[in-house]
């Protein structure tokens, strides 16, 4: 099973700000992709970002981007112009392929607020 | 997009009961899906895979008697916690995805299991 860290349990930003939030993670595999998922106090996961390994190029979404360091095994979020409504719990999660079956391999989560 | 609908979101059930938790794609066919539990303020952990028409592949430390795992058609699994005790009590949240889509896990709302 992948292990992986996410090093900062909570973090908090003010409004507009930008932040990064931090994850590393253990792999064997070449090829795989790379999530990150925030839940919010609804508990409803929801995507927001993910990440091809073998593109070079990093991901973004709108506001929400990563730098993706393969050799180091690295996977940060970085969120600009930070809102209220980002306010939430954010979890890395690597892809693993095994066999027919894809899985998700969840980090320890980061506590995000937003404050005015 | 896809949509996953779980029911029921909470419930409360008596210690010694079991309890069946739905999983349903509205409007894809889910060849997996995954089952995760989710302790307060942790992260998600894994509990099974299930494919369509076959076992449920459970991870390890998973009580497969007491966590029974239906996935009878391409749009519904099911989760019956059997003999349930106050342990138990925690929030479960299926997932699923549609053959090998890259990124394509979509979640349920998850369900609130307490146990008294």
């Amino acid at each position: 099973a992948q292990t992986v860290t996410q090093s900062q349990p909570e973090m908090s930003v003010q409004e507009a700000e930008t932040v990064t939030l931090s994850c590393t993670y253990d792999t064997s595999e070449s090829d795989y992709y790379l999530f990150w998922y925030k839940q919010p106090p609804s508990r409803q996961m929801i995507l927001v970002i993910r990440q091809e390994a073998y593109k070079q190029q990093n991901a973004t979404e709108n506001r929400f981007s990563v730098n993706f360091q393969k050799a180091a095994k690295s996977f940060s979020l970085k969120i600009s112009d930070s809102q209220l409504g980002d306010t939430a719990m954010y979890f890395c999660a690597p892809r693993e392929l095994t066999g027919t079956a894809s899985k998700l391999t969840f980090g320890t989560g980061t506590r995000l607020q937003v404050t005015l | 997009g896809a949509v996953v609908s779980q029911h029921p979101s909470w419930v409360i059930c008596k210690s010694g009961t079991s309890v069946k938790i739905e999983c349903r794609s509205l409007d894809f066919q889910a060849t997996t899906m995954f089952w995760y539990r989710q302790f307060p303020k942790q992260s998600l952990m894994l509990m099974a895979t299930s494919n369509e028409g076959s076992k449920a592949t459970y991870e390890q430390g998973v009580e497969k008697d007491k966590f029974l795992i239906n996935h009878a058609s391409l749009t519904l699994s099911t989760l019956t916690v059997t003999s349930a005790h106050p342990e138990d009590s925690s929030f479960y949240i299926c997932s699923a995805i549609a053959g090998d889509v890259e990124g394509g896990y979509t979640f349920g709302s998850g369900t609130r299991l307490t146990v008294v």
